[in-house]
């Protein structure tokens, strides 16, 4: 049981290359999440899945791409990566809306030069 | 709008000492507390959490009570350790059908031998 897995851990981009943050988890919840996490910021959610099929936005979506591939995945895409990106990237699941708890990955550390 | 305040880091303690972090929210609703905990290099992990007014969450020593009077949730250890180093997080869900969780900036804490 791997829990919440994301790949790359690492990634260095140029300003305007796109690149796609990968996401899986094998719990079987039904909602997804993900979030960038800025010194002095705590963690902000960019979009959620609350289930298979949906998917929507959360405080800081510009820039940013959601797919919910399947139950299990939920990727995060920057089609144009700015600097103002660089960040570290979470993502989560939970059972069910919020108010249980959302376990999270590792993290992708992302820089754009 | 949900938010979340907790005291500014870092807190630097000897080890043994008292531990408190504060916590204060705004929500609408009835929410959920969480405090979670990130070890350097790592993701988020559930510390404990709280779900309704006067609920206590306890793990591995750490306390906080659920006090709407005051709109609290204040994190207590009687005895911290080296390895509780760490950033704490204060977080809620005011739930409904939000699915978000708001997080507070984070407190870095060192605990010195």
């Amino acid at each position: 049981n791997a829990g919440v897995t994301q790949t790359p851990k690492f990634q260095v981009l140029k300003t305007g290359q796109s690149m796609t943050l990968q996401c899986a988890q094998d719990m079987n919840h039904n909602s997804m999440y993900w979030y960038r996490q800025d010194p002095g910021m705590g963690l902000r959610l960019i979009y959620y899945s609350a289930s298979e099929g949906t998917t929507d936005k959360g405080e800081v979506p510009n820039g940013y791409n959601v797919s919910r591939l399947n139950k299990r995945e939920f990727s995060l895409r920057l089609e144009s990566a700015a600097p103002s990106q660089t960040s570290v990237y979470f993502c989560a699941s939970s059972d069910q809306r919020g108010r249980n708890e959302q376990f999270f990955g590792p993290g992708t550390r992302l820089t754009v030069l | 709008g949900d938010s979340v305040t907790q005291m500014e880091g870092p807190v630097t303690l000897s080890e043994e000492a008292f531990l408190t972090i504060n916590c204060t929210y705004t929500a609408t609703g009835y929410p959920s507390l969480f405090w979670y905990v990130q070890y350097p290099g790592e993701g988020l992990q559930l510390l404990l959490k709280a779900t309704k007014a006067d609920d206590k969450g306890s793990n591995k020593g750490f306390e906080a009570t659920y006090r709407k009077e005051t709109t609290s949730f204040h994190l207590e250890k009687g005895s911290v350790q080296v390895s509780d180093s760490a950033v704490y997080f204060c977080a809620l869900n005011s739930g409904g059908s939000n699915y978000k969780l708001t997080f507070g900036k984070g407190t870095l804490l060192t605990v010195n031998p």
